[in-house]
């Protein structure tokens, strides 16, 4: 199993669509969790921490399970702007130090007119 | 507040040179990270430095790639020799303290090519 595991996408939606993409990872001693958004030829940003109870922050919502080592991010009414690639990144990982961050490789997002 | 800053932004070079990168994190940042990003692949952690010390390098691949903090603040990447496989985008980023409890902050990154 990866490391850290991504929908493949790409996801191609209308404006005002809800989207959702998904993620797995393999260590369970994971302990924080981060949706990241990277945009064409840009550097990651942090969208949104995920905490275990879920989080909201405006159109976006986090959720966790972590009996099923799984997360998820929900986009409701969809912007042009939220076109992205969005990174699930988990601390922890294959040899190295729990402080060290595992990005999955990402999943396409194009939201059209 | 200024952001991280890193140079240069763009390097070709052929197979066997060396190249070197440079990163300024923000001030005040105590942690800081080398990622290699390969096209349509995720961030890879290469090394995280906590001041002028390795927290992990678990992922370098240490025959060929170095890299150092000596005063704590600025950090310098270096290849030597360079393969082809090299060829993707190198961020440098930082944070207060160990990023599982702090955001992380990425500069614009290193574009490069091995030919």
């Amino acid at each position: 199993r990866k490391e850290v595991e991504q929908d493949p996408g790409p996801f191609n939606v209308p404006e005002g669509a809800t989207v959702a993409f998904n993620c797995t990872y393999s260590n369970s001693a994971s302990q924080s969790f981060f949706w990241y958004r990277q945009d064409c030829r840009k550097e990651p940003k942090l969208l949104m921490s995920v905490y275990s109870s879920g989080n909201e922050d405006g159109r976006f919502t986090a959720q966790l399970n972590r009996a099923s080592q799984y997360i998820s991010l929900l986009i409701r009414d969809s912007k042009l702007s939220d076109s992205a690639t969005y990174l699930c990144v988990v601390n922890g990982g294959s040899g190295g130090s729990n402080y060290k961050l595992t990005f999955g490789k990402g999943t396409l997002l194009t939201v059209n007119p | 507040e200024a952001g991280v800053a890193q140079s240069p932004r763009y390097k070709i070079i052929e197979k066997r040179q060396s190249v070197a990168f440079w990163c300024n994190p923000i001030s005040g940042h105590a942690t800081l990270y080398w990622y290699q990003q390969i096209l349509g692949q995720g961030p890879k952690l290469l090394i995280q430095f906590q001041n002028n010390g390795v927290v992990d390098d678990s992922q370098l691949p240490k025959d060929r790639f170095s890299a150092e903090r000596l005063k704590g603040v600025d950090s310098t990447l270096k290849i030597q020799p360079a393969k082809l496989e090299d060829s993707a985008v190198y961020l440098c980023a930082s944070s207060r303290g160990l990023a599982v409890y702090n955001e992380q902050f990425f500069g614009p990154g290193t574009r490069l090519t091995v030919l």
